[in-house]
């Protein structure tokens, strides 16, 4: 099955920096890359996803980049926001629903 | 719409007990997901439906676990009879067919004593 590592596993970065998450997966069969945000007492919520088919994608202050021939993807915030504090999931699917989750990623940021 | 509802937001039993856990999905949504979040094996999914129908049950750790969709409102997740390494937090989730985005509801967090 897909194994997917998430690198780092905590991350405190100043307001208004960046902060960037690094994901590889396992199964050159996967074709979808979405990244969840789980706030504290939450359920994860869906910020941004990516299909195999783009190298690319931003909304705002969030991107992620795909690079399929290395297995990686990442997440990139930039001019972090207090409110950006959360622990962020990167997940790889090869069929849109059977998601395999990395471990999470811590994200503080410092006021 | 309310989002996805689980209940009972937490549960606490002894060992040996069974455990019920339900989800009402977003409604008009065809897919059903449960997973169990955990601080040593993280996000796990368990089971998922499509349209009622359960499409892939290899994440059902064992045959204590079972879970049913009896309808496109309603399903659960039960366990029996609990130990204490079922202790976790539950989470249903919903998403449309061409979607892909899942809904998370806010959890069910066991604790088994």
């Amino acid at each position: 099955g897909e194994n997917v590592e998430q690198h780092p596993s905590t991350l405190s970065v100043q307001e208004g920096d960046s902060a960037v998450i690094k994901c590889t997966y396992s199964d050159s069969a996967s074709n979808y890359f979405p990244w969840y945000k789980q706030e504290l007492g939450k359920g994860p919520q869906l910020i941004i996803d990516i299909r195999s088919n783009v190298g690319e994608k931003k909304d705002q202050r969030i991107a992620v980049t795909l690079n399929k021939t290395a297995k990686h993807f990442s997440l990139h915030i930039t001019e972090t926001q207090p409110e950006d504090s959360a622990v962020y999931f990167c997940a790889a699917s090869s069929n849109d629903y059977k998601l395999s989750f990395g471990a999470g990623t811590t994200v503080t940021v410092r006021a | 719409d309310a989002g996805v509802i689980q209940s009972p937001r937490h549960e606490v039993t002894e060992m040996g007990q069974e455990v019920t856990l339900r989800c009402k999905p977003i409604s008009g949504h065809d897919y059903l997901f449960w997973y169990r979040q955990t601080m040593m094996r993280g996000l796990e999914l368990l089971i998922y439906f499509n349209n009622n129908v359960p499409i892939d049950d290899s994440g059902m750790p064992e045959d204590r676990f079972s879970a049913k969709m009896p309808n496109a409102s309603f399903s659960t997740l039960k366990i029996q009879p609990s130990e204490p390494r079922d202790s976790a937090v539950y989470f249903c989730a919903s998403s449309l067919w061409g979607s892909a985005e899942a809904f998370f509801g806010q959890g069910t967090r066991l604790t088994v004593v």
